[in-house]
């Protein structure tokens, strides 16, 4: 069974970049997007982008100019990069499993991000 | 974007009563191929969200069969036949047809 296993810094600056990274153990990387989600507190979800296997990415327009997401099947991780952060970046971040079979969703455990100066 | 809209926004259900939770879209769901790729999520406090039906109506493995998919175009409906206290928490449906993918602002199911 896969398991998602994520990690990065949390407490961030203004201007600063965040780096999450996101360890895949128990599964393939083949047939699936590889994805990353955030929630802020209190409030709903909101899908910021993903990876495919063969490294085609899509993004939210609202953030393409911000991030980057890339995958490393070696390494079995896929990671995210969210440059020039806001107060309206604080929020709980999840890297994500999104397939279409009756056990492909998988999600990491979460990482609160803070951004205060 | 699409645009999904849930109702009602908080559900207060009696222990053994059915629920019922109503997700809208913007634009049609189905792809190309004529795939509907609509999904539906509960989360629970503290944890991350967990699939329940994938594709409108396919269940997740592990879900129990009182939780059932409906719909088609730009309707859809989540069921639950009779509620149990572990279905508290948050409802959200998503869809994952059209880039980017987004999601219902979410339903509050909790217990009367």
């Amino acid at each position: 069974q896969v398991q998602l296993q994520q990690w990065g810094a949390g407490l961030l600056k203004p201007s600063e970049t965040l780096s999450l990274t996101c360890v895949v153990s128990g599964g393939s990387f083949r047939g699936y997007y590889w994805s990353w989600i955030r929630q802020p507190p209190g409030k709903g979800l909101e899908w910021i982008g993903e990876v495919t296997y063969t490294g085609v990415t899509n993004y939210n327009p609202s953030l393409k100019s911000r991030i980057a997401i890339s995958l490393d099947t070696s390494r079995k991780q896929f990671s995210l990069r969210m440059t020039t952060l806001t107060a309206a970046d604080a929020a709980m971040y999840y890297c994500w499993r999104r397939g279409y079979d009756p056990s492909s969703d998988s999600w990491g455990q979460g990482t609160l991000v803070t951004v205060s100066s | 974007e699409v645009v999904m809209t849930q109702s009602p926004l908080s559900l207060p259900v009696t222990l053994g009563q059915p629920a019922s939770i109503s997700c809208t879209s913007s634009q049609s769901l189905v792809y190309s191929e004529g795939t509907t790729y609509l999904n539906w999520f509960v989360q629970r406090p503290g944890q991350p969200p967990r699939r329940l039906i994938y594709k409108v109506s396919n269940r997740d493995s592990g879900v129990p069969d009182r939780f059932s998919g409906s719909g088609s175009g730009t309707h859809f409906t989540l069921k639950i036949s009779r509620v149990e206290a572990e279905d508290v928490g948050v409802y959200y449906c998503m869809q994952g047809t059209h880039w980017p993918l987004t999601f219902g602002g979410g339903t509050k199911v909790e217990i009367k």
